[in-house]
């Protein structure tokens, strides 16, 4: 069975500090593993994917996750968090066709 | 345009009243599913096909059936709806069923069932 834990349920940020989201997960296998992002009243979309390649994995919008297998972990930061930021953040991780998504992470970015 | 469309955007119903959700993708995709949005929970998967004729449970499947009998299309069917399934639902499909497959999400429905 997979899960996924996303360790924070709401980050408060300055403009032009850094965001991390932290996530882990667990999976039998060699998942993919995913962050979506929601803004209000709208669908989700990509922000970047892991499937084995490099285990730095650079997104949209300046968003970027590291793979860290021996902690199970794929956080995902930003250098400089924008107004344009505050959004409901998912973590996902994919494994021949189910998914498990994270309860996910509201930011809140602070003028 | 490249797009998920799901009907209704918004429904309030009772307890009940059978109801269809509408999910179709223009993009020739194999791979479809369907996930509740509740808050506090993230999205949990309802169903999910791989292809044609080929539907399977996610996680929260109870009080729910799916059909594909076209590519394109994967209705999302409440035979007989009650108020633990007010929530908002998405659909979304992708070119196959690797987890590396990047999702496309319909924009979501919201139910209420009073």
């Amino acid at each position: 069975a997979q899960s996924v834990t996303q360790l924070d349920s709401h980050v408060s940020v300055s403009e032009g500090t850094p965001v991390l989201l932290r996530c882990n997960y667990s999976s039998s296998y060699s998942p993919s593993l995913f962050w979506y992002v929601q803004h209000p009243n709208k669908g989700l979309q990509l922000l970047l994917k892991y499937t084995s390649a490099a285990t730095l994995v650079k997104g949209i919008n300046g968003f970027e996750a590291e793979f860290k297998k021996s902690e199970t972990s794929f956080h995902l930061t930003k250098p400089s968090a924008h107004m344009s930021d505050a959004a409901e953040y998912f973590c996902v991780v994919s494994d021949r066709g189910k998914l498990s998504f994270g309860a996910g992470t509201t930011v809140t970015v602070r003028a | 345009e490249a797009q998920v469309t799901q009907n209704p955007r918004y429904l309030i119903t009772v307890t009940g009243k059978k109801l269809t959700v509408t999910c179709s993708q223009n993009m020739n995709h194999e791979y479809m599913s369907w996930y509740r949005q509740d808050p506090g929970l993230g999205l949990r998967q309802i169903y999910y096909s791989m292809n044609v004729e080929v539907t399977d449970k996610g996680d929260v499947p109870e009080g729910y059936k799916v059909s594909r009998k076209e590519k394109r299309n994967f209705p999302l069917i409440l035979e007989s709806p009650s108020p633990n399934q007010t929530s908002l639902y998405f659909c979304a499909s992708s070119v196959g069923f690797s987890g590396a497959n990047v999702l496309t999400f319909g924009a979501g429905s919201r139910l209420t069932v009073l």
